[in-house]
């Protein structure tokens, strides 16, 4: 069983500092790894898309990727209460003669003002 | 304003009832998606299609049903044989392969079962 693993927290930061979300997945065959958002009652919105190793970074959002040790992280600075959500990692894996997508249980990240 | 709708935004079923969900997309993209997300845990994948006519079953399919007879519409049906529903539904959508490219999400159907 192919797996997305995500601490789920509540992880919470105070405004303006660095929040760091985690994620580990089992299938060594990934290529493709994506960070959604996904506000309460609302579905996900996609924020950053990364499939090589190192760093992306979008604004204020830094997507870390690491295939030899199966890790992917995001890093969100100078963390605004807008930002308190619950992220999901997500990853593709091959599945019969397409892949799918994989998603994480998700990280809820709460900014205190 | 390109995008993916879905309707209704809530939705209440009894016992033995079964209701379609519908999902609309105007982004000309080949791949659809459902997947089901209950409180606390990921998104799981109901069924997919990539092209027009064709469709395949996700990790739980049981109970439900899917036809993709035009690239803009990916309807899912809940039957009365799905026996815990009460979820939110997710209709989603990508240029292609999942892995080649990112999926973008409508705004959800919520089901209640009375």
């Amino acid at each position: 069983q192919k797996e997305v693993e995500q601490n789920s927290g509540p992880l919470s930061v105070p405004e303006g500092a660095i929040a760091s979300l985690n994620c580990t997945y089992s299938d060594r065959g990934s290529q493709s790894f994506f960070w959604y958002r996904q506000y309460s009652g609302k579905s996900p919105e996609l924020i950053m898309f990364i499939y090589s190793n190192g760093d992306k970074e979008d604004g204020r959002f830094t997507a870390q990727l690491n295939k030899a040790s199966q890790y992917v992280s995001l890093l969100i600075r100078d963390s605004q209460p807008s930002d308190s959500a619950t992220y999901l990692c997500a990853v593709n894996a091959r599945w019969t003669s397409y892949d799918k997508v994989i998603f994480g249980p998700g990280t809820s990240l709460s900014v205190i003002p | 304003d390109g995008g993916i709708t879905q309707s209704p935004k809530y939705l209440f079923r009894k016992e033995g009832q079964n209701v379609t969900l519908s999902c609309e997309q105007n982004l000309n993209h080949d791949a659809m998606y459902w997947y089901r997300q209950d409180p606390g845990q990921g998104l799981r994948l109901i069924y997919y299609s990539q092209i027009v006519n064709d469709f395949q079953k996700g990790d739980i399919a049981e109970g439900y049903s899917v036809s993709r007879e035009k690239k803009e519409s990916f309807p899912l049906t809940v039957t009365s044989a799905q026996k815990n529903p009460t979820a939110f539904y997710l209709c989603a959508s990508s240029i292609q392969n999942p892995g080649l490219g990112s999926q973008y999400f409508g705004p959800g159907t919520r089901l209640t079962v009375l």
